[in-house]
């Protein structure tokens, strides 16, 4: 069963602008991470915020964790044509768990 | 270039035939994985491994087996494979004290006929 859910399931914006994706999951995490998918292509990590963190910042990404709520947001500030892709949210639960990842958000910049 | 390479790229199989999809990492990373990503399900975790010589179950294992004989290798076996194992299939890997990154290959897009 699928611990984490994006939302939007698509967005689509100018390039210039921010986009804002979220997850949200059903059980206590150990940390919460963020990839990105180019289509046709493998995964690659973009950022980990622990579960005692609260917010995160890595260039023109931001993330942000709220466990009482047990959700989280991706910002991609000054959005641009290469940030086309899918973001996924994947929790972890811990050391005998495994990271279950969300279906994905599908972000179009158009130029 | 250090990281995960899969092989094949992409293959046709007929239903009922063995198919075993390769993945090999350079980063002596002890921890592997196998994902099927299917439209509308996401990714879905097949089998890991923890370290070489040990392997466990994921989400979505039956009709599929893996072997972990050293630390690089991780091949993914479908012994009959049946129509419903079409997808694409990535071999994921992650470093021993990290917090669970996880570093993925290209992908293997497999249709079974």
């Amino acid at each position: 069963s699928q611990q984490g859910e994006e939302d939007p399931q698509a967005l689509s914006i100018q390039e210039g602008e921010n986009a804002t994706m979220n997850c949200s999951y059903k059980t206590s995490i150990n940390n919460l991470q963020w990839y990105r998918q180019n289509s046709g292509r493998g995964l690659v990590h973009l950022i980990l915020i622990r579960s005692n963190e609260r917010e995160k910042h890595s260039g023109r990404l931001r993330v942000t964790l709220d466990t009482s709520k047990k959700s989280s947001s991706l910002l991609i500030t000054a959005s641009r044509a290469a940030d086309t892709a899918s973001y996924f949210c994947a929790t972890d639960r811990g050391s005998n768990y495994k990271l279950t990842f969300g279906k994905g958000t599908l972000l179009t910049v158009n130029p | 270039i250090a990281g995960i390479t899969q092989a094949p790229t992409s293959q046709i199989l007929a239903a009922g035939r063995r198919m075993t999809l390769r993945c090999t990492q350079d980063m002596r990373h002890n921890a592997m994985y196998w994902y099927r990503q299917d439209l509308g399900l996401g990714l879905r975790l097949i089998h890991y491994s923890n370290t070489a010589g040990t392997t466990g179950k994921g989400e979505v294992p039956d009709g599929y087996s893996v072997s972990r004989a050293n630390t690089d290798d991780f091949p993914l076996t479908l012994a009959s494979a049946v129509p419903s194992q079409t997808s694409v299939y990535f071999c994921a890997s992650s470093p021993e004290g990290s917090y669970n990154e996880q570093f993925f290959g290209p992908g293997t897009r497999l249709t079974v006929l």
